[in-house]
């Protein structure tokens, strides 16, 4: 059975400090793996990493993944108060044109000031 | 550009009422899915449709139909509701990999 695993689940910091989030899983058809953000409403896209070890970066956060072991880690330097939200990845499977997500609980990110 | 819109933002149902959620998508994506979110889970597929006339059963899809009318439009139809279909509902369009979402429709079934 295909299997998502976010770790921790939830996480308090403080402003400036650096977070690490953990995603396992085990998938099959496995093609690329995502990560979104998502504050009060929808989703918003992050990352896609379908190469194992290439750092992926945006700004303060930066993404790798390990195909061999099956993880996934996203990063967040410097947090700032606006990084608060649910951070959720998803493996993304299937074959031909239309690939399917599944969706690990995803790891609620509190920043205080 | 709007993206992905979805209606109604809000609905309250009773027990074996039946409605149809609305979505559509202006970004010319031929895939298009529909989600539900529950407390504490990410989201789990529903349906989706990787092209206009075709739909697929996804993760979760008993009590619920799809219809996939033309290219734009993904409709999510509940045809008795339960209170177990109390959920945040994302409907969201894809042409390759990212999958952009809609703002999501807030359903309780009481």
């Amino acid at each position: 059975e295909d299997k998502v695993v976010q770790s921790p689940l939830s996480l308090v910091v403080h402003e400036g400090d650096t977070v690490t989030l953990n995603c396992s899983y085990e998938v099959t058809n496995f093609r690329s793996l995502l990560w979104y953000k998502q504050e009060k409403k929808a989703p918003t896209f992050l990352f896609m990493l379908t190469s194992s070890g290439i750092e992926k970066k945006s700004g303060r956060l930066s993404s790798i993944l390990d195909k061999k072991e099956l993880f996934s880690i996203l990063n967040i330097t410097a947090t700032q108060t606006g990084d608060s939200a649910v951070y959720l990845c998803a493996p993304l499977h299937g074959s031909g044109n239309t690939g399917k997500l599944i969706f690990g609980q995803g790891t609620t990110l509190q920043v205080k000031p | 550009n709007a993206g992905v819109t979805q209606t109604p933002k809000f609905q309250v149902l009773k027990t074996g009422q039946s409605m149809t959620l609305q979505c559509a998508q202006d970004m010319n994506h031929n895939s298009m899915y529909w989600y539900r979110q529950d407390p504490g889970m990410g989201l789990r597929l529903i349906y989706y449709s990787a092209s206009e006339g075709t739909t697929d059963k996804g993760e979760v899809p008993n009590g619920y139909n799809v219809s996939r009318l033309n290219k734009r439009e993904f409709s999510l139809r509940l045809e008795s509701a339960a209170p177990s279909q109390t959920s945040v509902y994302f409907c969201a369009s894809s042409e390759e990999v990212s999958q952009y979402f809609g703002p999501g429709t807030r359903l309780t079934v009481t």
